[in-house]
């Protein structure tokens, strides 16, 4: 199985802030077929569903503002969240899609201060 | 607009089964993959895996295989997942999901206690 490691586990940021949240695979998500990366970042309010930011490392979900931004390749990923806003409180996940079984990572907590 | 409801869910007894439903709307249904991802109280996600459109092909996550299994009826737009030897690790909120994760449902909690 593919083990997703993300990091922090939680920080707390003040409105306007940018914030970087990283995720690590044991494992290429690089497609060497059509060189896209498969992994995605979902957001979780509290008492919510989960939500779909990112897919293919990169591209947002319609709908997803603009100041929500993933990037990476291979092994490394990040979500940078330029802005924060008081709505951004949630947790927030990374998941590859590579291969089965699919796995998430163990999710960062954002705080607002 | 797209619609996954969960129900099914509720206390159950340890050793015991249940068997969640996710009446799907808004959309083909018949087209999509559809996945069950679960959360326990307070802790990250967890793929349980997922079915193609067809049933030929069924993916789990390997520590859940020989307990859960996914299924669909296509004429009914519906999910199951059909849980057996049920353990309070199981305690979770249930959601079902269209591949590729695009949609959830609200989710639907199972607590598995004596």
């Amino acid at each position: 199985d593919i083990v997703m490691t993300q990091s922090p586990s939680s920080l707390a940021v003040s409105a306007g802030e940018t914030v970087t949240i990283n995720c690590k695979s044991s494992q290429s998500l690089l497609s060497s077929g059509n060189q896209k990366n498969y992994l995605a970042w979902y957001q979780q309010k509290p008492g919510q569903s989960p939500k779909l930011l990112i897919y293919l490392a990169s591209t947002r979900e319609s709908g997803v503002p603009d100041r929500f931004i993933g990037s990476g390749s291979g092994t490394d990923f990040t979500l940078t969240i330029s802005s924060v806003q008081a709505e951004d409180l949630a947790d927030y996940y990374c998941q590859q899609h590579y291969s089965y079984p699919l796995t998430f990572g163990s999710g960062t907590k954002l705080e607002i201060k | 607009e797209v619609k996954l409801v969960e129900s099914g869910g509720g206390l159950v007894q340890p050793g015991r089964s249940l068997k969640l439903s996710c009446a799907a709307s808004g959309f083909s249904f018949n087209d999509y993959w559809m996945g069950w991802v679960r959360q326990a109280p307070g802790k990250g996600l967890e793929w349980i895996g997922e079915i193609n459109q067809d049933s030929s092909t069924i993916n789990y996550t390997p520590s859940l295989k020989d307990k859960f299994t996914i299924s669909r009826d296509n004429a009914q737009n519906t999910l199951y997942l059909q849980m057996s030897k049920l353990g309070s690790e199981d305690t979770a909120i249930y959601y079902c999901a269209r591949v590729p994760y695009n949609n959830w449902g609200q989710g639907v909690m199972v607590t598995v206690s004596s």
